[in-house]
Parts: structure tokens; sequence; C-alpha cells
């Protein structure tokens, strides 16, 4: 029961070099996130994907981009990382629910991410 | 705009001790969601509880209650009895109206139980 998994689980960069971070869920979810976790902020819509074939900006999209592969899977790419970016990255997926769902998003186990 | 606020940075109880950690959202629409995540040392994100803004029933699951009150825009967590196992960061979250892919996450409390 993989759930979502995501790769690298560490990466360390230096300042303008590119890297895609990997997102896969195995649930059959339709709605795929990414987020980002800065200590005292709590975690930040980065973009998010309703469906396959559509991607949104969240709260703070600036320096990413998205790629929706296929329904399993939802990459992240930094194309020039800056130290402002030294984050942890969380993947997460859930299903198109209505009120009565229960269980939103499933997470997974988060990249820590440090450029320097 | 939704906004999250958590004002308890961080908590420290000795283990069986009752302890609540408080939520406070802002939005403008009437119809929303909240949610609580427990993020325990090892990283992962685990949802908790989900509540719509047409419910405000308070809930319990064995220890863990939440109580939710629209007058004062509150969706506050306790823990009874509080055990080693619950020190974690707990997170309340906020979903959009009407677009309830997008979540606004508290900057989180962490909540320390000590022996």
């Amino acid at each position: 029961n993989a759930g979502v998994t995501q790769t690298p689980k560490f990466q360390v960069l230096k300042t303008g070099q590119s890297m895609t971070l990997q997102c896969a869920q195995d649930m059959n979810h339709n709605s795929m996130y990414w987020y980002r976790q800065d200590p005292g902020m709590g975690l930040r819509l980065i973009y998010y994907s309703a469906s396959e074939g559509t991607t949104d900006k969240g709260e703070v999209p600036n320096g990413y981009n998205v790629s929706r592969l296929n329904k399993r899977e939802f990459s992240l790419r930094l194309e020039s990382a800056a130290p402002s970016q030294t984050s942890v990255y969380f993947c997460a997926s859930s299903e198109v629910w209505d009120r009565d769902s229960n269980q939103p998003q499933h997470f997974g186990d988060g990249t820590r991410l440090s450029i320097l | 705009a939704q906004k999250v606020t958590q004002a308890q940075t961080e908590i420290s109880v000795v283990e069986k001790e009752d302890v609540t950690l408080d939520c406070v959202y802002e939005t403008r629409d009437t119809t929303y969601y909240l949610f609580w995540y427990k993020q325990p040392p090892s990283g992962e994100l685990v949802f908790l509880i989900r509540r719509n803004s047409f419910d405000e029933q308070n809930e319990i699951s064995g220890r863990y209650s939440w109580n939710f009150q629209k007058s004062t825009s509150s969706f506050n967590f306790t823990i009874t009895a509080s055990q080693v196992v619950d020190s974690a960061v707990y997170f309340c979250a906020l979903s959009e109206p009407y677009n309830f892919n997008k979540f606004y996450f508290g900057s989180g409390t962490k909540l320390n139980v000590k022996p």
C-alpha cells in the first residue's frame, strides 16, 4: 500500500541549478497537489491539478512549474533554484470529493530540498 | 481571502493532562470546510478530521474532540489524557469555498507531551 510516493527524499542544489521533484499516487485519485512547508508558516499550496490534463496556481507558484504527466504522476520543476526555495516539499492527492467524503488528501513523506 | 491562525506555536504538557489546540479562521464565505492534520516527528501528514460549515456539531473520537463554533470562527481540538505518542505538530486548515482543491493551512502548533 504505497499511497503517495515522492522522489527524491533529500536533495542539495546549487543556486541556478534545475531540478524536478517526482510524485506518483496509486489510489486512482483525480486531484494532486504540491505544497511547501517552511518553519513557522505551515504548508502553502504551490500548484494543484484538479484532474488529468489541468493544472492551476496555488498560493505561491512563482519560480515553479508543474506537469500532470498522467493520472498517477504530478511533477514539480524548479528551473533555476534559489536559496528562498529551500524547504520541505509535500505532494498530496485526493479523490474528487463531495461534502460527505471523509479523507480529502493523502500526503507523501516529503522531499527536503536545500539550495546553497 | 482565507486565513487560518494557530496562535500557539508550541505547547508542553505532562502525560495524562488534557490539552486544547486553538484554531481561528477567516473567510467571507458561508460554505467552507475545516480540517485538522497531525505531523509526527517522522514527517508525514496524517488527516484527523474534516468539518463542513453546515455542521456545528462537536465531535468526539476516542481521546480526541473538536469544538466548532461559527460565531467565533474557531475550530479547536482537545486531546484528553494526553500520551507521549501525541507529540507532533498539529495543523488546522481551511478549504476555499467552491474550490475544494485549494487549502489554507495554519502555521501549526507543536505539542510536546512529556512522560
